[in-house]
């Protein structure tokens, strides 16, 4: 079967890093998505990945290891309105998206 | 960035009752959109894709007939929930995507249907 998997919940403290982990298999590949979707609303895209290595964007920055099954979203000088969830999708042969289950990220000041 | 909108973003019915929800791709063709369904706390939930002109492919567990879809247009999918009852009260959220099977969706705004 296919399966994304990433933790539940985080907590990081405001003006730190985190990181997001995303393990996944899946039939085929053709992309890993992030989204952020804060309570009561709709996701936003926030990175692509299809080739190995890391995509910078701001304070966000997102790794792919297509051998490993594996990405992460590095959240940097957190601010308290990145409190949400994180969600992993990856694109299979398919051209579907396989959703993780997402991970609720908690900013404490 | 693409910018899809959802209308209405708020429906509260009666059971028994039908409700469209519409989507629209403001600023791009959407080749494909899908209906997603997310109760509180939970995951959001593929119900159906649609490819315009053509007929919504459904998931699993989803009755087409109850919850109707249609693509007319390359910026417009409409989703029925026909005779609404209690347990469809849901946050419905719309997504489009364009011409390339690879490029991203792109999210509407949602819309949270309680039917009373």
């Amino acid at each position: 079967g296919q399966n994304i998997d990433q933790p539940t919940e985080m907590t990081a403290t405001e003006g730190a890093i985190v990181q997001i982990n995303c393990t996944y298999q899946t039939s085929g590949f053709n992309g890993l998505f992030w989204y952020q979707q804060h309570a009561g609303e709709a996701p936003t895209f926030l990175s692509y990945n299809v080739l190995d290595g890391l995509e910078e964007k701001g304070r966000f920055s997102s790794f792919l290891s297509r051998s490993k099954g594996y990405s992460y979203l590095l959240l940097k000088e957190l601010q308290m309105k990145d409190s949400a969830s994180y969600l992993c999708a990856v694109m299979d042969s398919n051209y579907q998206l396989i959703w993780g289950a997402g991970t609720k990220l908690i900013i404490k000041p | 960035g693409a910018v899809v909108s959802q209308h209405p973003s708020w429906v509260i019915c009666k059971s028994g009752t039908s409700v469209k929800i519409e989507c629209r791709s403001l600023d791009f063709q959407a080749t494909t959109m899908f209906w997603y369904r997310q109760f509180p706390k939970q995951s959001l939930m593929l119900m159906a894709t649609s490819n315009e002109g053509s007929k919504a492919t459904y998931e699993q567990g989803v009755e087409k007939d109850k919850f109707l879809i249609n693509h007319a247009s390359l910026t417009l999918s409409t989703l029925t929930v026909t005779s609404a009852h209690p347990e469809d009260s849901s946050f419905y959220i719309c997504s489009a995507r364009g011409t390339d099977a690879q490029e991203t969706q792109y999210f509407g705004p949602g819309t949270r249907l309680l039917v009373l």
